[in-house]
């Protein structure tokens, strides 16, 4: 199985909101609500930002939302802050693996 | 509170073998999978495998099935992961991490591996 596409990188201002997309296929990201993001920062473990599309974990900002439309998942962040510079990654469990997206790398301007 | 710890940073040879460790506390151990992450210097995330404490059912992904082999003590709560022989192309960083449900959380702090001659 190949890996998720995620845009190499992207970036946006103090304030603004910016959307990363998570492609896959009808047999992983299309076929099960359980698309997750993880927000890496450099040095850092992982950490999970969204699961099952779209529900954030207790401490996670409401800036950070997540949605899916077919095969193509999306994490938006609203309200931009200089810490959410950092690698983010989608991830689509399926019923024999899990697999990543290439990662996306967020540079706040 | 939930936690994953990670054995140290390791420096080994190629042709060495190597067992890499992942303690759970906070949580009963037996009853969520364990899940196994490479990531290479500069690189992104990539699933290796993951176990179930409670029974050892372990599933590989087909990139890493016959190169490592992940196992558990469920008496010490502690998954492991293990090579025979390393390559240089074996140098990462590696992170364990509890699944629950669908999704990867906690993570343990990740432990280094470099393999050079």
């Amino acid at each position: 199985q190949s890996a998720l596409t995620q845009p190499a990188s992207v970036s946006g201002s103090p304030g603004q909101s910016i959307t990363i997309s998570c492609t896959g296929t009808s047999s992983d990201v299309g076929g099960y609500n359980y698309v997750s993001w993880y927000q890496q920062h450099p040095g850092k473990a992982p950490k999970l930002m969204i699961y099952e599309v779209s529900n954030r974990p207790s401490g996670v900002s409401n800036r950070f939302s997540g949605s899916k439309s077919g095969n193509t998942a999306s994490l938006t962040i609203s309200g931009l802050q200089a810490e959410d510079e950092a690698d983010y990654y989608c991830s689509s469990y399926t019923s024999s693996s899990t697999l990543f997206g290439g990662g996306t790398k967020l540079t706040v301007l | 509170e939930v936690q994953l710890v990670q054995s140290g940073a390791e420096v080994k040879k190629p042709g060495e073998s190597l067992k890499i460790s992942c303690k759970g506390s906070g949580y009963s151990f037996t009853s969520y999978w364990i899940g196994w992450v490479r990531q290479m210097p500069g690189k992104g995330l990539e699933w290796m495998g993951i176990i179930y404490p409670g029974d050892s059912d372990t599933r590989y992904s087909p990139s890493f099935q016959g190169q490592v082999t992940i196992s558990a003590d469920k008496s010490i709560s502690t998954a492991y992961l293990q090579w025979s022989s390393l390559k240089a192309s074996d140098t990462a960083m590696y992170y364990c991490a509890r699944r629950s449900r669908s999704w990867f959380d906690p993570w343990g702090q990740g432990t280094l591996v470099t393999v050079s001659s």
